[in-house]
C-alpha cells in the first residue's frame, strides 16, 4: 500500500516563530488532506490539496504531486497552533479508496 | 462545533456490556467512515459506507458492527469488547464525486473506555 512518511515527528517553537512541516507519499495520490488534532482530540480539516498552492490565514500548504511531497506552513505561531499535525492520502484503487495518514508531527509552541 | 455530530462524547462499559456510538451528519454526504484512533497515533480506518451499503470493512473483529440506517446516520454497536478496543472512535463523513471521495470531514469523536 502507499505509505506517507511525515517529518520532523516533534517540533517545538517559541511564539511567533514560523515551522514548515513536510509530508511525503510513495505514489500518486487523488486526494490529499492536513488535519490538526489539538490536545482535546478533535481532528480539524485545515486544507484538501491534492496539487497546488492554498492559503488560509497564518496557514498555507503547497503540494507537487509529481514529486510526490506537501509542505504545510505555520506563520506567526501561537499556543493554540499546538497539537499533532496529520498528512493523509488518498489513492485511487478501483474500489479500495481509503485515507492513509502519516505518523504525525507533534507541535508545541510556548508562550 | 463541528458538522459531524458524535454520541456520546465519553463511554465508559464491561466487557459484557452493549452499546452503541452513533455519528449524525446533515452536509448530504454520502460516504461514512468509522476510524479507531489509540494513543499518540494516526487515526485507523474501520469501516466505510457509500450510498449506505458497507463498502470497505479493514477486517474488523465481529464484536464491532456498524449500521447505516439511512443517509445521515451511521452506528456503531459493540458488544463483548476487550480492554485493547479502548481508543477514541471517529466518525466522518465526504461527499462522493464519481469514484472520487471528497475531503472528510471528522466528528469529536467518543472516547471510550473499556474496564
Amino acid at each position: 500500500g502507499i505509505q506517507v512518511e511525515q517529518s520532523p515527528p516533534d517540533l517545538i517553537l517559541q511564539e511567533g516563530a514560523n515551522s514548515t512541516l513536510r509530508c511525503n507519499f510513495s505514489d500518486s495520490v487523488n486526494n490529499l488532506q492536513w488535519f490538526h488534532q489539538n490536545p482535546w482530540g478533535q481532528l480539524i480539516n485545515l486544507f484538501y490539496i491534492p496539487s497546488g498552492t492554498k492559503q488560509n490565514g497564518r496557514l498555507s500548504a503547497t503540494t507537487v504531486a509529481t514529486e510526490r511531497y506537501s509542505l504545510l506552513y505555520i506563520s506567526s505561531s501561537q499556543t493554540t497552533d499546538s497539537g499533532v499535525y496529520f498528512c493523509a492520502v488518498e489513492r485511487f484503487a478501483g474500489g479500495s479508496e481509503k485515507l492513509v495518514f502519516g505518523k504525525g508531527t507533534k507541535l508545541t509552541v510556548n508562550p | 462545533d463541528t458538522e459531524v455530530t458524535q454520541t456520546p462524547k465519553h463511554l465508559v462499559m464491561g466487557m459484557t456490556n452493549k452499546k452503541s456510538l452513533k455519528c449524525e451528519q446533515h452536509m448530504g454526504h454520502r460516504a461514512m467512515y468509522w476510524y479507531k484512533q489509540k494513543a499518540k497515533k494516526p487515526p485507523e480506518l474501520m469501516f466505510v459506507y457509500s450510498y449506505e451499503k458497507l463498502s470497505i470493512n479493514e477486517s474488523v473483529p465481529s464484536r464491532f458492527s456498524p449500521e447505516c440506517p439511512n443517509s445521515s446516520l451511521l452506528n456503531l454497536h459493540l458488544h463483548a469488547l476487550q480492554p485493547e478496543d479502548s481508543a477514541l472512535y471517529l466518525c466522518a463523513s465526504s461527499r462522493l464525486k464519481g469514484q472520487i471521495n471528497q475531503p472528510q470531514h471528522f466528528g469529536d469523536g467518543t472516547r471510550l473506555s473499556i474496564l
